[in-house]
């Protein structure tokens, strides 16, 4: 299957810095990536469409200030958590289609981010 | 917008058991994904599955599309088949989670 690779793999960082985490696909161009957010014990959260040369699109109740998403290439989508708290602690996980609808999603390694 | 439910919620198996799997899904979509979350966070395909039936190993999968449900068989299960399993459904242009199902295989 396609690779979709993501580093890091964890991050500690203190409250009021920003964190950036990087998604890409290894073998395969992708117009569309995903950012998902998990926390403990739930399931996975869709927060927003990273789209590759134009603006992210934000599911409801995600801030958009906050979670700056940049997709400058075809293989590359960073998120960045922006003055980060506690509560922003989380898994996050990318993903990505080696195609265009209707075909299969590959998923990063995921992000451990806390922040202290 | 749509529903996806799986069940059993939690799932304890002894070694070599089999068992089932179901995801419900409240309205026509474009695909299906069985994952397996492993214990560090990786999510692994297991089935690229909207309609039919598939079989890998000791997994197989089969999605009713019409009826909107999709069903994941393991058999012979083994303790490295532990974990959280989730179905998701692509809805538009996104893929909708279902709520997944702990399973716990002991030796």
């Amino acid at each position: 299957g396609a690779v979709v690779s993501q580093h890091p793999s964890w991050v500690i960082c203190k409250s009021g810095t920003s964190v950036k985490i990087e998604c890409r696909s290894l073998d395969f161009q992708a117009t569309t990536m995903f950012w998902y957010r998990q926390f403990p014990k739930q399931s996975l959260m869709l927060m927003a469409t990273s789209n590759e040369g134009s603006k992210a699109t934000y599911e409801q109740g995600v801030e958009k200030d906050k979670f700056l998403i940049n997709h400058a290439s075809l293989t590359l989508s960073t998120l960045t958590v922006t003055s980060a708290h506690p509560e922003d602690s989380s898994f996050y996980i990318c993903s990505a289609r080696p195609g265009a609808l209707n075909t299969e999603a590959f998923f990063g390694q995921g992000t451990r981010l806390t922040v202290v | 917008g749509i529903q996806v439910e799986q069940s059993p919620p939690d799932l304890i198996l002894q070694e070599g058991a089999n068992s089932t799997l179901r995801c419900n899904f409240s309205d026509s979509v474009n695909n299906l994904q069985w994952f397996h979350q492993n214990p560090w966070g990786q999510l692994i395909n297991l089935f690229y599955i909207p309609s039919g039936t598939k079989q890998n190993g000791r997994l197989s999968a089969t999605t009713v599309a019409t009826e909107r449900y999709s069903l994941l068989y393991i058999s012979s299960s083994q303790t490295t088949d532990s974990g959280v399993y989730f179905c998701a459904v692509e809805y538009g242009n996104k893929l909708v989670f279902g709520a997944g199902t702990i399973l716990r295989v002991k030796s």
